[in-house]
C-alpha cells in the first residue's frame, strides 16, 4: 500500500530552526510537496520537489531523497505565527496526492 | 498565485437535507477539480476527481450517490451532500491544478455542521 510518514507534532523555540521529516512508500512518484495549514483554514502551497536535492525559499527550505523516500522541511528563524500543521504530499504515478497526517508545529516564546 | 474560491464558507444544517458547496477557479480554467474532506485532527482524504464535461471519479469508500458532484463548466464544480447525517460533519475542500499537474490551488474550505 501507499504510505507517508511523518511526526505527529514538534515543539520549538522562536527564532530556533526545526526540521520535519516525511519518508513515504508510494505507486510511482512524481514530485513530494509541502503544505502549511493553519487551524480551520485551508492547505496553502510551501514547496515542490521532484529532483533530489535542497530547494531554498526564504526561511523555508525542502529536501529530497528520492532513493531513500525521504523528505524534510527546513524552518529557520521560527516566528510564532509559524504555528501550524505542516503536510507532506507525494504525486504517486496516477498524478494523486497521497497525502501524511500531517505535523503539528507549536512555536514557543 | 492563482485563485479558487469556495462558498458558503460555513453552513449548518439539518439532518436529512441537502447542502451544496460550490468550488470556482476564478482566474484559470480547471478541467479537474478535487474534493477533499478533513476531519478534526486528521489529514485530508481525497473523496473525489471532479472531470469537467464527463462523470466525476470517486474514491473507495465514498458513496457517489451520497455526494454527488457537477463539473459543469470550466470554472465551477460543485459537490451535494445529500441527505446528510451528523457524521458527515466535516471540513471540505477543494483544489485545482493551474497549468501543471503539479500547481494545485486549494479553496478555503466549507466547514459543513450536519445537526
Amino acid at each position: 500500500g501507499q504510505n507517508i510518514d511523518q511526526p505527529t507534532e514538534m515543539t520549538a523555540t522562536e527564532g530556533a530552526i526545526v526540521q520535519i521529516n516525511c519518508t513515504y512508500q508510494t505507486s510511482g512518484f512524481n514530485g513530494l510537496f509541502w503544505y502549511q495549514q493553519h487551524a480551520g483554514e485551508a492547505p496553502t502551497f510551501l514547496s515542490y520537489n521532484v529532483l533530489d536535492g535542497l530547494e531554498e525559499k526564504g526561511r523555508f527550505s525542502s529536501f529530497l531523497s528520492r532513493s531513500k523516500g525521504y523528505s524534510y522541511l527546513l524552518l529557520k528563524e521560527l516566528q510564532m505565527k509559524d504555528s501550524a500543521s505542516y503536510l507532506c504530499a507525494v504525486m504517486d504515478s496516477n498524478y494523486q496526492l497521497i497525502w501524511g497526517a500531517g505535523t503539528k508545529l507549536i512555536i514557543k516564546p | 498565485g492563482a485563485v479558487v474560491s469556495q462558498h458558503p464558507s460555513w453552513v449548518i444544517c439539518k439532518s436529512g437535507t441537502s447542502v451544496k458547496i460550490e468550488c470556482r477557479s476564478l482566474d484559470f480554467q480547471a478541467t479537474t477539480m478535487f474534493w477533499y474532506r478533513q476531519f478534526p485532527k486528521q489529514s485530508l482524504m481525497l473523496m473525489a476527481t471532479s472531470n469537467e464535461g464527463s462523470k466525476a471519479t470517486y474514491e473507495q469508500g465514498v458513496e457517489k450517490d451520497k455526494f454527488l458532484i457537477n463539473h459543469a463548466s470550466l470554472t465551477l464544480s460543485t459537490l451535494t451532500v445529500t441527505s446528510a447525517h451528523p457524521e458527515d460533519s466535516s471540513f471540505y475542500i477543494c483544489s485545482a491544478p493551474k497549468g501543471q499537474i503539479y500547481e494545485q490551488y486549494f479553496g478555503p474550505g466549507t466547514r459543513l455542521t450536519v445537526t
